[in-house]
């Protein structure tokens, strides 16, 4: 079946240090993948997306993702984590070109310690 | 651009009652919207898809007698919860797509949410 996973429920990292939020996906064919961050009693925001193309993607706040076909996976990572990083993100999958319908994560809890 | 707004934001209402909820876009006018459901440390769940204009189309195991979606205008759509029950506390998110064209490159547009708290 088709899926997502996202390894780690909660990730902390010190202020300044590297940040990684792994995301797997699950099918046979290559779909196009999205991360989102929400804030607190905020909706979601599309940090980056991968449809075709360059495999390494950039996205706002100094975030980046590598599409690794051969892994199955879509980490995002960002060099320097800063405060106002701490959220939940989620990675979602988009399997089915033709409905749009996406198919989420279970979202991983970042922290950020002083 | 691209804003999607919710409203209620927060909402409790007794069991057995109706609620409703209305997702907006703003400064876009979107043919599609999705809404979801997202369970206290849980994933999203797409619940139905609402384009403008037609019947929505539900998710396997979704009532849709009991979440009525009715997407009236190109801005708006509306989640209905009849006859609530506790079990069906939780947070409630819309997000739109716009008009077509082509696969929409820069996705969906979620809203802030709407948690129904049912007592």
């Amino acid at each position: 079946a088709q899926s997502v996973t996202q390894l780690g429920s909660h990730v902390s990292v010190s202020e300044g240090a590297l940040v990684l939020l792994r995301c797997n996906y699950s099918s046979s064919v290559p779909p196009y993948l999205f991360w989102y961050v929400q804030y607190p009693n905020q909706g979601l925001q599309l940090l980056l997306k991968y449809t075709t193309g360059a495999t390494l993607v950039k996205g706002i706040n100094g975030f980046e993702a590598e599409f690794k076909k051969s892994e199955t996976s879509f980490h995002l990572t960002k060099p320097s984590a800063h405060m106002s990083d701490a959220a939940e993100y989620f990675c979602a999958a988009l399997f089915n070109f033709g409905n749009e319908k996406l198919t989420f994560g279970t979202g991983t809890r970042l922290t950020i310690i002083p | 651009g691209a804003v999607v707004s919710q409203h209620p934001s927060w909402v409790i209402c007794k069991s057995g009652t109706s609620v409703k909820i209305e997702c907006r876009s703003l400064d876009f006018q979107a043919t599609t919207m999705f809404w979801y459901r997202q369970f206290p440390k849980q994933s999203l769940m797409l619940m139905a898809t609402s384009n403008e204009g037609s019947k929505a189309t539900y998710e396997q195991g979704v009532e849709k007698d009991k979440f009525l979606i009715n997407h009236a205008s190109l801005t708006l759509s509306t989640l209905t919860v009849t006859s609530a029950h506790p079990e069906d506390s939780s947070f409630y998110i819309c997000s739109a797509r716009e008009r077509p064209s082509g696969l929409s490159i820069r996705g969906q547009f979620f809203g802030p949410g709407t948690r129904l708290t049912v007592l």
